[in-house]
Parts: C-alpha cells; sequence; structure tokens
C-alpha cells in the first residue's frame, strides 16, 4: 500500500466550477502536510500548509482530518490556470512523501 | 535571490555508463534532499542531507546510486552502470531550517534518458 494515496483523475471541469480532491496517507506518525502543485514538466511548488483547524487561501481550502488519516483540498470559481496536476504530501519523517497526484484540466 | 539550480537540465546515456547530476541549493539551506519522479509517477524520495549529520540514504534504490555534499553546499548524486529504469526526472530541493514544517524549494530537475 503506497503511503499517500490520491485519484489520479483526470478532473475535467468547466471554468467557474468548484473541485474537491482527496487524499489519504496511511504513516499515523506523519506531523505536516501539504498540497503542491505542479504545472507539466515544471518542479513541484507548495500551494499550501494544511492545518488541523482547516485553512484558507483566497478560493483554496484545505482540511485535514487526523484521525480518519484523510486529507482534502477544494477550489472555488476554477480557472484556466489551475489546471495541473495537484499532490498531496506529508511528512512521516524529515523528507516529503508525495502522493502520484490529482491531475485538474479547467475547461472553458 | 537565485533558487535551487541544477545541472545538467537533461541527460542521455547509455545504459551501463555512470551519470553525475548536480545540485546547487539556496545559499545558507541547511537541509538538501534528492527526489526523482518517473513518468505519471508521485516524487520519490531518495537521500536527505543535514548540515554535518550523516546523511539519510533509506530511499536509494540501489547501491549503484551514491550522493555527496561538499562543503555543506553543493550536492553531487551519482548513477554507477546506469539501467533503463533510471530514467526518470531527478528533482533537487533545500531547505532553510532544521526542523519545523517549512517548505522545500526545488529546482528545475534533471531529466535523465537512459538508452
Amino acid at each position: 500500500r503506497k503511503e499517500v494515496e490520491q485519484d489520479p483523475g483526470p478532473f475535467n471541469v468547466p471554468e467557474g466550477a468548484t473541485v474537491a480532491f482527496n487524499c489519504t496517507y496511511s504513516n499515523s506518525a506523519s506531523q505536516s502536510f501539504f498540497w503542491y502543485r505542479q504545472d507539466c514538466r515544471k518542479e513541484p511548488k507548495l500551494l499550501m500548509s494544511v492545518y488541523s483547524s482547516g485553512n484558507e487561501d483566497g478560493r483554496f481550502t484545505a482540511q485535514l482530518n487526523r484521525a480518519s488519516q484523510y486529507i482534502s483540498l477544494l477550489i472555488r470559481d476554477s480557472k484556466l490556470s489551475d489546471s495541473a496536476t495537484y499532490l498531496c504530501v506529508v511528512t512521516p519523517r524529515r523528507a516529503l512523501t508525495f502522493g502520484s497526484g490529482t491531475r485538474l484540466q479547467v475547461q472553458p | 535571490g537565485a533558487g535551487v539550480s541544477q545541472s545538467p537540465s537533461n541527460k542521455v546515456t547509455e545504459k551501463g555508463k555512470d551519470v553525475e547530476l548536480r545540485c546547487d541549493p539556496i545559499s545558507g539551506h541547511t537541509a538538501l534532499y534528492w527526489y526523482r519522479q518517473s513518468l505519471g509517477q508521485g516524487l520519490e524520495f531518495l537521500i536527505y542531507f543535514q548540515g554535518n549529520s550523516a546523511p539519510d540514504k533509506s530511499g536509494l534504490p540501489s547501491d549503484r546510486f551514491s550522493a555527496e555534499r561538499t562543503g555543506g553546499s553543493v550536492s553531487t548524486l551519482t548513477i554507477q552502470r546506469t539501467q533503463q529504469e533510471d530514467s526518470a526526472v531527478y528533482l533537487c530541493a533545500s531547505r532553510p531550517y532544521v526542523g519545523g514544517a517549512d517548505t522545500q524549494y526545488f529546482g528545475p530537475g534533471t531529466r535523465l534518458t537512459v538508452l
């Protein structure tokens, strides 16, 4: 079983839609949680950290459920520029453990 | 300021040859990581350097892989006797702090193709 599991997608949504991605992780000792964004043939870049209380950054909302070992990312009012692969990331050790990513394609 | 840089950006080699990949972390960052990403896959942790501590090599897939970090700055990842399954993008990342949940900054990667 992978340490971090994500639905690979692709999620094809129209502009303006709300879309949600989920992620589960297996190591209950994980301390830190992130969503990274990766554009095609580019390096990953931090989108946002994920806190137990839930946190929001503009159109993006992240939530963590430690009991269920589950992380989510909600994107509201999708833009064409949101098209990318979204990587769920946890830190059961000092290195980051990445999910395989969920691909989002926002269509006009 | 300058970000993490990696060289070469692309490397094509023949099966059985050795390759060296270089990473220049952000100045002052004490932690340095190597990952690899195969086509359509997530990132796979390879090795982690933190200051003068012994590196965490737990992610290296075989003894053909090795890495060093000289002077606490530049790092070189060496793959000996390359195999076709080594083809991937090799990403380096650096981080400024010893602990905490701060972010890692990634370089653009080296795309390795083993023919």
